[in-house]
């Protein structure tokens, strides 16, 4: 079974600058998938970036990047130059091998300030 | 191409009735999978299909049930509905649910029940 912790229930961030947002995981299996997900006040889960267990360099995709620690377990998300518009919840999650599912964590609510 | 769509969006019932929720996943992707989101439990991962059979079902009692159609269409369904059973019921679909595939979602349906 894999577990997701997200420890940072909400956040502010100043427009334009970087926030951190923390992800931990807890899995058995030796090969395994790291996900994060924003979802706005409408609902739906938008895919940002994804990060496998093998990949020896940290993802990037635009303003998004992914902080992948290995040996910590830790996957965190960092985003630059932060938009009014990135206002949302973020969700990490991450699916093993051959597992159908994704597990997610409790959330980090991000609200960028003017 | 045209994402993930879900009807209805929203959608209010009383306790003790059942109801049906629909996902088309994007144009060739096999696997769907339903996700419920709460408050209190946040997202929890319902079942998936891929080919027109289950292939995992998360830990929810035998009201909800689910199928998949020939063309990849799944609908869930949620029996002697609960106050409990409120929540935003998330689709998602993928090419493949290897480890590395993102899922995508569709908007949601916002179920409330009175």
């Amino acid at each position: 079974a894999q577990k997701i912790t997200q420890t940072q229930p909400g956040m502010f961030v100043q427009e334009k600058e970087a926030v951190t947002l923390d992800c931990t995981y807890d899995t058995s299996d030796p090969s395994y998938g790291l996900f994060w997900y924003k979802q706005p006040s409408s609902g739906e889960m938008i895919f940002l970036i994804y990060q496998g267990s093998y990949d020896q360099q940290n993802a990037t995709e635009g303003r998004y990047s992914l902080n992948f620690q290995k040996a910590r377990k830790s996957a965190n998300l960092v985003i630059s130059a932060s938009q009014l518009g990135d206002s949302a919840m973020y969700f990490c999650a991450m699916r093993g091998f051959n597992d159908y599912k994704l597990s997610f964590g409790a959330g980090t609510t991000v609200t960028v300030r003017a | 191409k045209a994402g993930v769509t879900q009807t209805p969006r929203y959608l209010i019932k009383t306790r003790g009735q059942q109801v049906t929720l629909s996902c088309s996943p994007i144009s060739g992707h096999r696997s769907v999978s339903w996700y419920q989101q709460t408050p209190g439990q946040g997202l929890q991962f319902l079942f998936e299909y891929f080919s027109e059979t289950q292939r995992n079902k998360g830990n929810f009692p035998g009201r909800f049930s689910g199928r998949q159609f020939s063309n990849s269409r799944s609908e869930m369904n949620v029996s002697t509905l609960e106050l409990g059973d409120s929540a935003l019921y998330l689709c998602a679909s993928s090419l493949d649910p290897g480890t590395n595939n993102e899922q995508f979602f569709g908007p949601g349906t916002r179920l409330t029940v009175l």
